[in-house]
């Protein structure tokens, strides 16, 4: 099946910080999505993004589908950004999401 | 809110015994996804419905079922519980662009089981 490797797997920031966050994928994919898990548990939506650049307030999102990666930006970043950030892909032959490992992102006040 | 909702948010039991998890996706959404998420598994796909049929199967144990209702509300059974089946159970629902592109999956809070 479809491999998803993400890096770095932790990240510590200063409040205020920005950070580049990256998910590589090993087959050509129809779906790509970014979540973050919240401290609670939650999976939050942040971006559906199989290619192109979305943007949402400080978060922005660019898939290269040919390239086979994709990158989560996060400007300011603000303590309530932390949290486990995944990249869930999907091919056309599956349509099941495979996520990768997260990362783990702490930011200080 | 996703819209997704999932009951009960946790759940304490013994080994051996049998638990039911429930998932109602977002009003439209025909697809119904369960996941499961432990420490050393990561988030692993279980299996999926499309409409009350099965879809898909990932890595679903024996010991586990599911089922989607003609109201697209599904229900996993987990039976002969274990201590490594302790883990959070999620739920997602999409309206599938197509059959081989779900579009965006939209995840409940899930559900926490912690079997002693």
């Amino acid at each position: 099946g479809i491999q998803v490797e993400q890096s770095p797997p932790d990240l510590i920031l200063q409040e205020g910080a920005n950070s580049t966050l990256r998910c590589n994928f090993s087959d050509s994919v129809n779906n790509l999505q970014w979540f973050h898990q919240n401290p609670w548990g939650q999976l939050i939506n942040l971006f559906y993004i199989p290619s192109g650049t979305k943007q949402n307030g400080r978060l922005s999102a660019t898939t290269v589908a040919t390239e086979r990666y994709s990158l989560l930006y996060i400007s300011s970043s603000q303590t309530t950004d932390s949290g486990v950030y995944f990249c869930a892909v999907a091919t056309g032959a599956n349509s099941k999401l495979t996520f990768g490992k997260g990362i783990t992102l702490s930011v200080r006040p | 809110d996703s819209g997704v909702t999932q009951t009960p948010k946790h759940l304490i039991t013994a080994t051996g015994q049998r638990v039911t998890l429930r998932c109602s996706p977002r009003s439209g959404d025909l697809s119904v996804y369960w996941y499961q998420q432990s420490l050393d598994q990561g988030l692993q796909f279980l299996i999926q419905y499309y409409n009350g049929e099965e879809r898909a199967k990932g890595n679903i144990l024996e010991r586990f079922s599911a089922q989607q209702f003609p109201d697209l509300h599904s229900e996993l059974n987990l039976s002969s519980l274990e201590l490594g089946d302790s883990a959070l159970y999620f739920c997602a629902s999409s309206v599938d662009l197509t059959p081989a592109n779900t579009g965006e999956l939209f995840f409940g809070e899930g559900s926490r089981l912690t079997v002693l």
